[in-house]
């Protein structure tokens, strides 16, 4: 595996259930990201981790809950979300050293019925 | 209140032409613009840079334009080709952090 990868890319769900979005970056980078994106609204980020540690967290929801384990992974978990959390959810990576070039995943197109 | 603008949701140019791509941005304590270019079910890739330092970055048929009194910048794509038909998306960054704003993207379509 190359890049960064996303599972699964697809994920339909329901209200009450719970559920993980999973990145991994193959890249050696030190920084990970995650990414809301909804039809016709910028990219929203939501979480930044910098060496494992998280540096930012854009007033997500509770329902939102990051995990990053070590410097190539990092979990989104889910519960009770709804509808209008339906979207493309993008994880990224970069090199601090590398003025903030982020390599993107392919995206989890995430339903909530 | 969207820090990085993309006023024109789509756009459309003949294979062969030139295809300009506006971003406009309001925090002046942005330093470093970048465009990034997506397909449908890909993630966004990055495709070229410029700093605050610079008003001009090419890369091939690919040139930024950076206008810092106007807070505006643009990406020329020129001969235009079909395969760069793709969501473009303007994004800004500040001094010494990682966080990216991006523009809501301009859809561009180019026909032979």
């Amino acid at each position: 595996e190359t890049g960064v990868t996303q599972t699964p890319r697809h994920l339909v769900m329901g209200m009450t259930n719970k559920k993980s979005l999973k990145c991994e970056q193959h890249l050696g980078h030190n920084a990970m990201y995650w990414y809301k994106q909804s039809a016709k609204k910028p990219l929203e980020l939501m979480f930044v981790y910098s060496l494992e540690e998280r540096v930012e967290n854009n007033s997500v929801p509770s329902r939102f809950s990051p995990e990053c384990p070590n410097s190539s992974h990092l979990f989104l978990h889910l519960h009770t979300l709804q509808p209008e959390d339906s979207a493309l959810y993008l994880c990224a990576s970069s090199q601090e050293a590398h003025l903030n070039e982020q390599f993107f995943g392919p995206g989890t197109r995430l339903t909530v019925l | 209140d969207q820090q990085v603008k993309q006023n024109s949701p789509s756009l459309s140019v003949q294979e062969g032409r030139i295809s300009i791509l506006n971003c406009d941005y309001t925090n002046s304590m942005f330093d470093y613009f970048l465009w990034y270019k997506k397909y449908p079910a890909e993630g966004p890739t990055f495709l070229i840079s410029i700093s605050s330092i610079k008003d001009k970055n090419e890369d091939g048929r690919f040139t930024v334009f950076l206008n810092k009194s106007a807070k505006h910048l643009s990406l020329h794509i020129v001969p235009s080709q079909p395969g760069d038909s793709a969501v473009y998306f303007c994004a800004a960054s500040g001094v010494n952090t990682d966080k990216l704003i991006f523009g809501t993207g301009t859809r561009l379509q180019v026909f032979p």
